[in-house]
């Protein structure tokens, strides 16, 4: 268990659906990461919070929005669903939110099949 | 568990042999290197980490070696095990960033 939470494990939706994902950090991380992982990208980078904030973004699409919350908590909701968003969509953390040396502890991943 | 199931290249290796990794990388700016390994049904998990000032480091049974001329990073695995049998991914942190970006990984299938 590396201290990150995610939930669902597995969901299965329809197209033009919306759902959300949850991820808890490991216990005294202030940062969340998400990055989705599909067959034909490998992990790509979608958003980072730290403490509360927006810190950066990746390649997110505008379908998608992300929030971290003040018990640092964070939620992915991806809406007007298609079948290429279909993929794993993990949650890292880490402690620090700005600086080199980051490393992320990863979560087991949410799959999403959107049918 | 669940498969990721990407299109990757794979390393194929007996049990008790020596596993080599080899990752390019394109962003002669970036300065701290990663290597995760990702086994079915997990996220991917830290194994060890190297600074671009370095060009080797070693871990238990993991050795990271970085060339810098040719962006070339290497994760060679000693004894390899069953237990061995993953993805791995290196990722890169670019200058000024700190948001690892990721390879395409390799599969690694360690027979008994």
């Amino acid at each position: 268990d590396s201290g990150v939470t995610q939930t669902p494990k597995h969901l299965i939706t329809a197209t033009g659906q919306r759902v959300t994902l949850r991820c808890s950090p490991r216990s005294g991380d202030l940062s969340v990461y998400w990055y989705q992982q599909s067959l034909d990208q490998g992990l790509q980078f979608l958003i980072q919070y730290y403490n509360g904030e927006e810190r950066a973004k990746g390649n997110i699409l505008e379908r998608f929005s992300a929030q971290q919350f003040p018990d640092l908590h964070s939620e992915l909701n991806l809406s007007s669903l298609e079948l290429g968003d279909s993929a794993l969509y993990f949650c890292a953390s880490s402690v620090a939110g700005a600086h080199g040396a980051n490393v992320l502890t990863f979560g087991a991943g949410s799959r999403l099949t959107v049918l | 568990g669940e498969s990721v199931g990407l299109h990757l290249p794979t390393l194929s290796v007996q049990e008790g042999d020596n596993s080599i990794i080899n990752c390019a990388y394109s962003n002669s700016a970036s300065d701290y290197f990663i290597w995760y390994k990702q086994e079915s049904g997990k996220g991917p998990q830290f194994i060890i980490d190297i600074r671009s000032n370095m060009d080797k480091r070693q871990g238990q049974r993991v050795t990271v070696l970085l060339n810098k001329t040719v962006k070339h990073l290497s994760l060679q695995i000693a004894a390899t095990q069953p237990g061995d049998s993953a993805v791995y991914f290196c990722a890169e942190n670019r200058e000024g960033s700190y948001i690892p970006t990721f390879g395409r990984g390799t599969s690694l299938i360690v027979h008994p």
